[in-house]
């Protein structure tokens, strides 16, 4: 498949512990907040969403954080696994702002 | 649903050729979006289109590019003459904004461009 981004940032988490991908974004008047998961060769895919009136929302085995103060988002991936290994892209409703994202790189 | 659906998912062409992309998006949504992504720039949005207007196309990297979708079920984008610095994995996504809703794109698996 596609290798994306060499020069991505690049989190390497052990198998079965907490992974924490971090976003930050530049308009205070974003409202609506989107993280992504892309796997080698396949585009894009959602993973989980927020509202700027949250601060934090839970999917299955993820958690997103939102910090309007700073402007920063968090994804946390609970037990990390195998299937986790992607890029993370985090993406602002109104800027479509995606950026180079983070890769995740699951160690055995 | 099968999703978006574009084609070719590979294209190698030379310098000075015309490439043309083409994207069928999920019926019923009104928003396509043209994306390139390379290793050193990532995923930029090129253009997006709202009820088959361009709404947006200040990402669209100079005249060489360009982009129509005369109905609500397809979508091109042109390059005419490709460049060598062309080659990137070209992505196009649909969705159908609702208010107070999940606003997410869905991707197409995406076409590989290699101008050589």
């Amino acid at each position: 498949g596609e290798s994306v981004g060499l020069h991505l940032p690049t989190l390497s988490v052990q198998e079965g512990d907490n992974s924490i991908i971090n976003c930050a974004y530049s308009n205070s008047a974003s409202d609506y907040f989107i993280w992504y998961k892309q796997e080698s060769g396949k585009g894009p895919q959602f993973i989980i969403d927020i509202r700027s009136n949250m601060d934090k929302r839970q999917g299955q085995r993820v958690t997103v954080l939102l910090n309007k103060t700073v402007k920063h988002l968090s994804l946390q991936i609970a037990a990390t696994q195998p299937g986790d290994s992607a890029v993370y892209f985090c993406a602002e409703k109104y800027e479509i702002i995606f950026g180079k994202g983070t890769r995740l790189h699951i160690l055995p | 649903d099968a999703g978006v659906i574009q084609s070719p998912r590979h294209e190698v062409t030379e310098m000075g050729q015309e490439v043309t992309l083409r994207c069928k998006p999920i019926s019923g949504h009104n928003s396509l979006f043209w994306y390139r992504q390379t290793m050193m720039r990532g995923l930029e949005l090129l253009i997006y289109f709202n009820n088959n207007v361009p709404i947006d196309d200040s990402g669209m990297p100079e005249d060489r590019f360009s982009a129509k979708m005369p109905n609500a079920s397809f979508s091109t984008l042109k390059i005419q003459p490709s460049e060598p610095r062309d080659s990137a994995v070209y992505f196009c996504a649909s969705s159908l904004p609702r208010a107070g809703g999940r606003n997410e794109q869905f991707f197409g698996p995406g076409t590989r461009l290699t101008v050589l």
